[in-house]
């Protein structure tokens, strides 16, 4: 199967936009799906087909995508959006996520 | 409000087995495909196996094919996984997940997780 590519670790100020991205070519013709999970936590969906938000997740946490990039952005970042962010497709009926992204709000 | 609780997470020595239980509840269990993801020691993610709502399809890792078997029983709203052959490298925390629809395919996510249990490999 094939994988998808994410920085091990993303830092931002508090208040300020983090980008989270996840690669593979051709990546725009896949529905991407976003999780994360906090330590001792059950993982969250944060953003599901590219762009769409579960209730509860706020306005501020959108998704996007290019040809081969999608991109996780927390905008106004806060000490409570810290944790591990992992992107994830499906290769037919097989779900493949990526290596995951440790997000840290200084 | 949805639920999931996962259980029977051991530590058992390598080519041991284990089973799995995942209770769910606040949906109807039957009308959702179900899966199991593992969290390995270095904190990667990794899709283990994948259950239609009936029960009528299954997928699995290459890493656990011929090894692991999935099942369910609507009847109970339980997610099983039974882990034969256990090797080092199953040691990983095992969440059980819904799915959004009630088959698996590309569109769909995994719209809820449990709090996971663990599974330890070793002599």
């Amino acid at each position: 199967s094939f994988e998808l590519t994410q920085p091990l670790s993303v830092s931002v100020a508090l208040g300020q936009t983090a980008k989270i991205t996840c690669g593979r070519d051709n990546i725009a013709d896949e529905n991407v799906h976003w999780y994360l999970r906090k330590p001792g936590q059950a993982p969250v969906l944060v953003i599901y087909r590219d762009i769409l938000r579960p209730s509860g997740i706020p306005e501020r946490v959108s998704g996007s995508k290019s040809r081969n990039t999608a991109t996780l952005t927390i905008s106004r970042a806060q000490a409570g959006d810290e944790g591990d962010y992992y992107c994830q497709v499906w290769d037919t009926t097989t779900a493949v996520f990526g290596g995951g992204t440790k997000l840290t709000v200084l | 409000e949805v639920h999931l609780l996962e259980s029977g997470g051991d530590l058992v020595q390598p080519g041991g087995s284990l089973r799995l239980s995942c209770a769910a509840s606040g949906f109807t269990f039957s009308s959702y495909a179900m899966s199991w993801v593992r969290q390995t020691p270095g904190k990667a993610l990794e899709w283990v196996s994948g259950i239609s709502g009936a029960g009528d399809k299954t997928d699995y890792a290459d890493s656990v094919k011929g090894r692991f078997t999935i099942s369910r029983d609507n009847s109970k709203s339980t997610l099983f996984l039974q882990m034969n052959s256990l090797r080092a490298d199953d040691t990983a925390i095992y969440y059980c997940a819904k799915v959004e629809d009630i088959e698996i395919f590309p569109a769909v996510c995994l719209d809820y997780w449990g709090q996971g249990t663990l599974v330890t490999v070793s002599s």
